[in-house]
């Protein structure tokens, strides 16, 4: 049973658009969210972090919306680049509990110049 | 980098065969995690380690054990290797203050292949 589940699988925008990636998540246990990113042949980087009593962090053209009630939240960038084409993942976890992350499935991104 | 070490960074080997994988940092970070990649499937977590000789099951544990005798190295070990068990692995480690703890910082990954 996947308990983050992200969406799109894949994305593509046009240099200068936004790109938009949702996750839903069901254990209302969960505490802490952070996205990662992705290049090929790396691990994932910690990109922007948030916690359910916030419902907005922005961390330069990179921004967290988060809605507690829905059990969704979301990363918006803003003004993209062909740079930050790589791979997205959204992810979950209880900091109580040794802060094991559950990730959602990852989303493609690809900036198009 | 987040000091973090993966070795091997690639590996072929046979169905049946034990493999072992070593996660080293140099952080002297509390908790330690292994996690399997997967298409579709994100990262799943394998097992953790709180502390030396402190482990316990991750989501996906089965066919897999590990061993953590000192703080900066973390083993995963394969007993017996399955072709299901071909993945990329990564290695992360995460601080603790306080309540608190601090962010994952993951290794670059081994890419294990089971034939």
């Amino acid at each position: 049973q996947q308990q983050v589940k992200q969406s799109p699988q894949s994305l593509i925008v046009q240099k200068g658009g936004i790109s938009i990636i949702n996750c839903a998540y069901e254990n209302t246990a969960f505490d802490y969210f952070p996205w990662y990113q992705q290049f090929p042949g790396k691990g994932p980087a910690l990109l922007i972090a948030i916690r359910p009593d916030v419902s907005e962090k922005k961390e330069g053209r990179f921004t967290i919306s988060f809605n507690k009630s829905a059990k969704q939240f979301s990363l918006h960038i803003m003004d993209s680049q062909p740079g930050d084409s790589a791979t997205y993942f959204c992810a979950a976890s209880i900091k109580a509990a040794g802060n094991k992350l559950t990730f959602g499935g990852g989303t493609r991104v690809l900036v198009k110049p | 980098d987040a000091g973090i070490t993966q070795s091997p960074r690639h590996k072929v080997t046979e169905t049946g065969t034990p493999v072992t994988l070593r996660c080293h940092q140099t952080e002297n970070h509390r908790y330690m995690y292994w996690y399997r990649q997967d298409p579709g499937h994100g990262l799943r977590l394998i097992h953790y380690s709180y502390g030396v000789k402190d482990t316990d099951k991750g989501e996906v544990s089965d066919g897999y054990s590990v061993s953590r005798s000192k703080t900066e190295d973390f083993l995963l070990t394969l007993e017996s290797a399955t072709s299901s068990q071909t993945s990329v692995y990564f290695c992360a480690i995460s601080g603790h203050t306080g309540e608190s703890n601090q962010p994952q910082h993951f290794g670059d990954g081994t890419r294990l292949s089971i034939l």
